[in-house]
């Protein structure tokens, strides 16, 4: 089973830009949540989509938004691009449910690497 | 909110050494708890997980992680770590039944000498 895919893997935008990432989940997993990877901050949670709902948000501000589509992939999209988001946004996607039970156990992709300039 | 520390930021062993990295947690309820590794130039990966059970739980490559619910604790070990553990390490947590929001500490990089 092929894992969680992310496009571009490689991004340069300059200030003020908007930016849009792809990711697509595992067959079959229907939860995606995306994460932020900064030397400075670590790993923080930005938000999770389930059905194509918004499930949960992190503390990052509204220029971060995000959607998920019927067949379960989605898109990241940052506006007017700062230089403090520079960073390697990930993806992860898991199952969410399986015979009504939770089994949340997320499996990351490889990432986008963005650079602001 | 909760949270998680790892105290260990970096930590270098001389292969074959046996390895305990440091994992606690704050929060007041039941949590699922989670460590994954991140070679140099890869992506992060399972290494194992805890949900509920046996609180002694074994991942791969040799890893096993203990879960103290008393100390908030879920620290990671390897009797003899190897070069190729050389990676850094994530410990997280998400609460039980919450949707599929991590939680992570800082990691901790280890380097293995030969």
């Amino acid at each position: 089973k092929a894992g969680v895919t992310q496009t571009p893997r490689y991004l340069i935008k300059t200030r003020g830009q908007q930016v849009t990432l792809s990711c697509s989940p595992i067959s079959g997993h229907r939860s995606v949540s995306w994460y932020q990877q900064t030397p400075g901050q670590g790993l923080q949670f930005l938000f999770e989509y389930f059905s194509e709902t918004q499930r949960n948000k992190g503390n990052f501000p509204g220029r971060f938004s995000g959607r998920q589509f019927s067949n379960s992939r989605s898109e990241m999209n940052v506006s007017t691009l700062e230089l403090g988001d520079s960073a390697l946004y990930l993806c992860a996607s898991s199952l969410s449910l399986q015979r009504g039970i939770r089994v949340d156990t997320q499996y990351f992709g490889p990432g986008t690497r963005l650079t602001v300039l | 909110a909760q949270s998680v520390s790892q105290h260990n930021h970096h930590v270098i062993l001389s292969e074959a050494a046996s390895l305990e990295l440091g994992c606690n947690y704050s929060y007041g309820g039941t949590v699922n708890l989670f460590w994954y590794v991140q070679y140099p130039g890869q992506h992060l990966q399972l290494l194992l997980k805890y949900f509920s059970g046996d609180p002694l739980v074994k991942g791969i490559k040799g890893f096993e992680a203990e879960f103290i619910k008393s100390k908030f604790s879920f620290n990671l070990r390897k009797p003899s770590v190897q070069w190729s553990d050389t990676a850094e390490y994530f410990c997280a947590v998400n609460p039980t039944g919450t949707a599929s929001k991590l939680t992570f500490g800082t990691g901790t990089r280890l380097q293995v000498t030969l």
